[in-house]
């Protein structure tokens, strides 16, 4: 069954660094997305993207946060200068559709830690 | 503020029985509703699904259950396994958008 994919699995990088944390979703779905998981908290969401624009955000994408499909299987992640509360773990998702007939698959995340 | 939240956050349950996870939302716009598994050090994987149209769904072993009236959805799984044990998470999604907004999960153990 195909999946989505991501690495690296583990990050440790230090306060103010960028990162870039990197996604292949499923080959034939069009719609993209970014969620994380603060250790003992919800998965939430950050950002969704289709036709390589950004289509929806919630208010903690701020402007360190940004998103690339730089090619025609990769999905990126980038935050631009970590800080300590951006630790968490990472997961990428995508859908087929982009509305309830297509659920949500998900990688198996990529754990931030900002030391 | 509206959200999607679980009563119960560990449930334990027998090998061989029946466990019922329950979930509540508050938004009366959501119309579309997802349960996902997740086990340690993986994603959420997607287990079913349900329209805001539908009262019922059934998947190999699983069902679920929405009440609109009282906005209520619950997860059954049926002959409840080890493999079984794992976090489960109910999710929203309303009208407008494709976000998800998740609850807080329960940890369902099972026991030998």
């Amino acid at each position: 069954e195909p999946e989505v994919t991501q690495t690296p699995s583990h990050q440790v990088t230090q306060m103010g660094q960028e990162v870039i944390l990197r996604c292949v979703p499923i080959s034939n779905h069009l719609y993209f997305y970014w969620y994380r998981q603060i250790l003992g908290q919800k998965v939430e969401f950050l950002v969704s993207f289709y036709n390589n624009e950004i289509s929806e955000k919630s208010e903690i994408f701020d402007d360190q946060f940004s998103v690339e499909r730089p090619d025609g299987s990769n999905f990126t992640l980038k935050i631009r200068s970590t800080k300590l509360e951006d630790s968490a773990m990472y997961f990428c998702a995508s859908s087929e559709g982009g509305r309830h007939n297509s659920p949500l698959h998900f990688g198996n995340g990529t754990r931030l830690t900002v030391t | 503020g509206e959200s999607v939240g679980l009563h119960l956050p560990t449930l334990s349950v027998q090998e061989g029985d029946n466990s019922i996870i329950n979930c509540a939302y508050s938004n009366s716009a959501s119309d579309y509703f997802i349960w996902y598994k997740q086990e340690s050090g993986k994603g959420p994987q997607f287990i079913i699904d349900i329209r805001s149209n539908m009262d019922k769904r059934q998947g190999q072993r699983v069902t679920v259950l929405l009440n609109k009236t009282v906005k209520h959805l619950s997860l059954q799984i049926a002959a409840t396994q080890p493999g079984d044990s794992a976090v489960y998470f109910c999710a929203e999604n309303r009208a407008a958008g494709n976000k998800l907004t998740f609850g807080g999960g329960t940890r369902v153990l099972v026991k030998p």
